[in-house]
């Protein structure tokens, strides 16, 4: 089946330092991937997307690239904030079986990100 | 667009009893997903609709839990006899469908979650 690997947390970096968290996994078929955030006491929000080989999703400063060649989809960021501070899951969507049904997400465990001043 | 909206927030109630809760999703939004989440871990698949009909159910859904999605809007989730393994944060997330010529989901909008606690 399909499955997420994230890198285990926390990570822990001083303002204004460079991110990276790493995230590999397997898929059957062609997966979109994605990352999303999930801030104390919240739901999980979109951070970005990438929906085929090569593409890359950015949004506010973070940075993915989709690898096939290494089924891999590492975060990354030039310059954290304190406002960076959450929890970021890596996620492949649900990918249409050839017998016509399944669109299960699958989510990594999550990377704790602390930033401190 | 009000974003996906889930209650109640928390629920705390004695084991064995019975909880039900409720999301409604973005209202052009017809594929919803029930997810649970222990703490340290991701999102949980438990099972999704396409407008009123269930597409998919988890192997981790026993048959004490139930969704329903009766008019293609909002959707329930209950646990019957509530054990203490089913502490957990629900949490409700609505998407469109795929688009025309994709074979994959797009991206999810996710609730609150509700927190469940088994006393």
């Amino acid at each position: 089946g399909n499955s997420v690997t994230q890198m285990e947390g926390p990570v822990t970096l001083s303002e204004e330092a460079f991110l990276t968290i790493n995230c590999t996994y397997t898929a059957t078929g062609y997966p979109s991937l994605f990352w999303y955030v999930q801030y104390p006491g919240e739901g999980l929000q979109l951070l970005l997307k990438a929906t085929k080989a090569d593409d890359k999703g950015s949004n506010k400063g973070f940075e993915a690239t989709y690898r096939k060649e290494t089924t891999s989809f590492h975060l990354e960021k030039g310059s954290v904030q304190v406002s960076d501070s959450a929890v970021y899951f890596c996620a492949l969507s649900g990918v249409r079986r050839a017998s016509g049904g399944s669109y299960i997400p699958t989510f990594g465990r999550g990377t704790s990100l602390i930033v401190h001043p | 667009d009000t974003g996906v909206s889930q209650n109640p927030r928390h629920k705390i109630t004695k084991r064995g009893q019975n909880v039900t809760f409720r999301c409604d999703p973005i209202s052009e939004h017809n594929r919803l997903y029930w997810y649970r989440q222990t703490l340290g871990q991701g999102p949980e698949f438990l099972t999704y609709f396409q407008n009123e009909a269930q597409l998919e159910k988890s192997r981790l859904l026993s048959d004490r839990f139930s969704a329903e999605r009766p008019k293609g809007s909002f959707s329930t989730l209950e646990i019957q006899r509530t054990e203490q393994g089913d502490s957990a944060m629900y949490l409700c997330a609505s998407s469109l469908s795929p688009t025309t010529g994709s074979n994959s989901n797009q991206p999810q909008h996710f609730g609150d979650g509700t927190r469940l606690s088994i006393l």
